[in-house]
């Protein structure tokens, strides 16, 4: 159990443009949903968690306008990162949880804007 | 425990041996513990968890240990093999809410 699926695994944008990702939790519903972005040898940060039908809550520092999510139901969230600048290349993850103790990951998205 | 900088510590230990990873958390109110493997563009894979009220919880070939008092948290992994080799962090939860934050990592290389 506890099957999630992130996509793209992978993705190469140009500068000013958006990206989509998506995450499914696809054997589970999961009623919150966590984002982090893992920049290279570093550990993973939250940028934000949603509960569906919510608005997310963004952790300082995080601009809510540039990452926009969405978690419409119970197995879809996604993330839009909107007018990508190279700065914004990295890694990001999602974790849908599962219940009070599970807390699973998706196997992430790597963002390069060129 | 806070992210740090470039710099990954590492561990390297010959396959076979134990392998001992440590991580110091933040937060003595944190009511459970995680222990993740994250192998090069993956995402990370559960691994081994704990709460507060227990100090030790055994797995298959794995043990956290955690102490309190010195808010310490720590893996052993037994007889490690080649497959072992990885990124390892603890992720600590605050009592007071939801979210996870996570150590700084410590890469693991085991020699053949």
């Amino acid at each position: 159990g506890a099957v999630v699926s992130q996509h793209p695994s992978w993705v190469i944008c140009k500068s000013g443009t958006s990206v989509k990702i998506e995450c499914r939790s696809l054997d589970f519903q999961a009623t919150t949903m966590f984002w982090y972005r893992q920049f290279p040898k570093q550990s993973l940060m939250l940028m934000a968690t949603s509960n569906e039908g919510s608005k997310a809550t963004y952790e300082q520092g995080v601009e809510k306008d540039k990452f926009l999510i969405n978690h419409a139901s119970l197995t879809l969230s996604t993330l839009t990162v909107t007018s990508a600048h190279p700065e914004d290349s990295s890694f990001y993850i999602c974790s849908p949880q599962q219940g009070a103790y599970g807390y699973t990951f998706g196997s992430g998205t790597r963002l390069t804007v060129v | 425990g806070e992210s740090v900088g470039l710099h990954l510590p590492t561990l390297s230990v010959q396959e076979g041996d134990n392998s001992i990873i440590n991580c110091a958390y933040s937060n003595s109110a944190s009511d459970y513990f995680i222990w993740y493997k994250q192998e090069s563009g993956k995402g990370p894979q559960f691994i081994i968890d704990i709460r507060s009220n227990m100090d030790k919880r055994q797995g298959q070939r794995v043990t956290v240990l955690l102490n309190k008092t010195v808010k310490h948290l720590s893996l052993q992994i037994a007889a490690t093999q080649p497959g072992d080799s990885a990124v390892y962090f603890c992720a600590e939860r605050w009592a007071a809410g939801n979210k996870l934050t996570f150590g700084g990592g410590t890469r693991v290389l085991v020699k053949p």
